[in-house]
């Protein structure tokens, strides 16, 4: 089983659309999570970053974690074309190595 | 936000030949980077911790004698994939850690590798 599962798409949805990204980890001892939005041939980019269980909010985008269900969210509202790319969940721990799911790829059409 | 460069963006190579990717953080001073592999369709695979003055600590699976990582200064770490196979050619991506923050990496644009 890996460490971090992450459904790698691809998700298609019309502008406008809001997007649930999710990703399940096994590891008890991570201790903060990430989302990083990926184009193609690009490094990824830091979208947002949580320690705790609970909800944090960033203009479109909500970042959402369960430690009890070992479950993590990345919400998009009023998604746009150029939201479109492939998003990355990381989890890290204590000794500040990141481990990356799979990568889910979005294509937001207008 | 702070950034962190790579060089080259992409590079073509002969199968037995060397390559060397260099990894720079442009405005800030990191002890510690990450080297990174990805392939197509999946996720970022973490290679080695490169920190700056020590040698390199490399994940399991990871041959240290194939991929030399040196870090001689705060600002530069660099890969060495010696005698690259066509297996070897894939998305290399660097990052570097935040000096005031230890939990965010900053990464880099990534260096594509194709080993003919």
């Amino acid at each position: 089983q890996k460490e971090v599962e992450q459904d790698p798409g691809p998700l298609s949805v019309p502008e406008g659309a809001i997007v649930s990204l999710n990703c399940t980890y096994s590891n008890s001892a991570f201790q903060y999570f990430m989302w990083y939005r990926q184009y193609s041939r690009k490094g990824p980019e830091l979208l947002m970053y949580t320690y705790s269980s609970g909800n944090k909010e960033d203009g479109r985008f909500t970042a959402q974690v369960d430690k009890s269900s070992k479950y993590i969210s990345l919400f998009i509202r009023d998604s746009q074309p150029s939201d479109s790319a492939t998003y990355l969940c990381a989890m890290g721990d204590q000794g500040g190595k990141l481990i990356f799911g799979q990568g889910t790829e979005l294509s937001v059409k207008p | 936000g702070a950034v962190v460069s790579q060089h080259p963006s992409w590079v073509i190579c002969k199968s037995g030949t060397s390559v060397k990717i260099e990894c720079r953080s442009l405005d800030f001073q990191a002890t510690t980077m990450f080297w990174y592999r990805q392939f197509p369709k999946q996720s970022l695979m973490l290679m080695a911790t490169s920190n700056e003055g020590s040698k390199a600590t490399y994940e399991q699976g990871v041959e240290k004698d194939k991929f030399l990582i040196n870090h001689a200064s705060l600002t530069l770490s660099t890969l060495t994939v010696t005698s690259a196979h066509p297996e070897d050619s894939s998305f290399y991506i660097c990052s570097a850690r935040d000096p005031l923050d230890q939990e965010t990496q900053y990464f880099g644009p990534g260096t594509r590798l194709l080993v003919l």
